[in-house]
């Protein structure tokens, strides 16, 4: 089964700053997509950002991106020039490349992230 | 317009009782999903559904039955309330096939007493 670890309960970052939050994933699949999905305090799930195992170039949003090393499984979230917009809690998901029964998504346990002036 | 939409947002209720929630979507989607999100914000599977056809169903008591009246919409009936099942119960949808993004609705708050 594929398990997915983010070790950072809690990040902070100043206003304007650049923060990386960190995920890690155990899968023996080699097609899969990952995702980042926020979750601010009125608790909807937005997709930030999402990478497909088979695309070596890594994803960018805007002021987001992802640096993902699929031999190390990692799957690391940059924020760059950090809003107070941006303060919420962040969670990596696994997504395995097959479909039916493996269509669920798999997330880690969250990253609370802060927001400083 | 809302995308994926859930009512009610927040449900309180009393221990042994039966509660539904809905869930309905506007993006042409054939695949629904209801997640569970503990006290200490953990999201796990319980449901899915294609096309109306259950494709999964993760380890969920009995008293969790998901229903599916059309590709729009998935309820999620829970009978014989329990405290433990206070939590956050989010549904969501895709489009059938590897890798298709799944949309969220806003989540339902339940507080079992």
């Amino acid at each position: 089964a594929q398990t997915v670890t983010q070790s950072q309960p809690e990040m902070s970052v100043q206003e304007a700053e650049t923060v990386t939050l960190s995920c890690t994933y155990d899968t023996s699949e080699s097609d899969y997509y990952l995702f980042w999905y926020k979750q601010p305090p009125s608790r909807q799930m937005i997709l930030v950002i999402r990478q497909e195992a088979y695309k070596q170039q890594n994803a960018t949003e805007n002021r987001f991106s992802v640096n993902f090393q699929k031999a190390a499984k990692s799957f690391s979230l940059k924020i760059s020039d950090s809003q107070l917009g941006d303060a919420a809690m962040y969670f990596c998901a696994y997504r395995s490349g097959r479909t039916g029964t493996a269509s669920k998504l798999t997330f880690g346990t969250g990253t609370r992230l802060q927001v400083t002036l | 317009d809302t995308a994926v939409s859930q009512t009610p947002k927040y449900l309180v209720t009393q221990m042994g009782n039966d509660k539904s929630i809905k869930c309905e979507q506007n993006l042409g989607h054939d695949t629904m999903y209801w997640y569970k999100q503990d006290s200490k914000k953990f999201l796990k599977i319980m449901f899915s559904y294609n096309n109306k056809e259950l494709i999964i169903n993760e380890t969920v008591p009995n008293r969790f039955s998901p229903k599916s009246p059309d590709k729009a919409h998935l309820n999620l009936h829970i009978n014989s309330l329990e405290l433990g099942d206070s939590a956050v119960y989010f549904c969501a949808s895709s489009q059938w096939g590897a890798g298709e993004t799944q949309y969220f609705g806003p989540g339902t708050r339940l507080l079992v007493l």
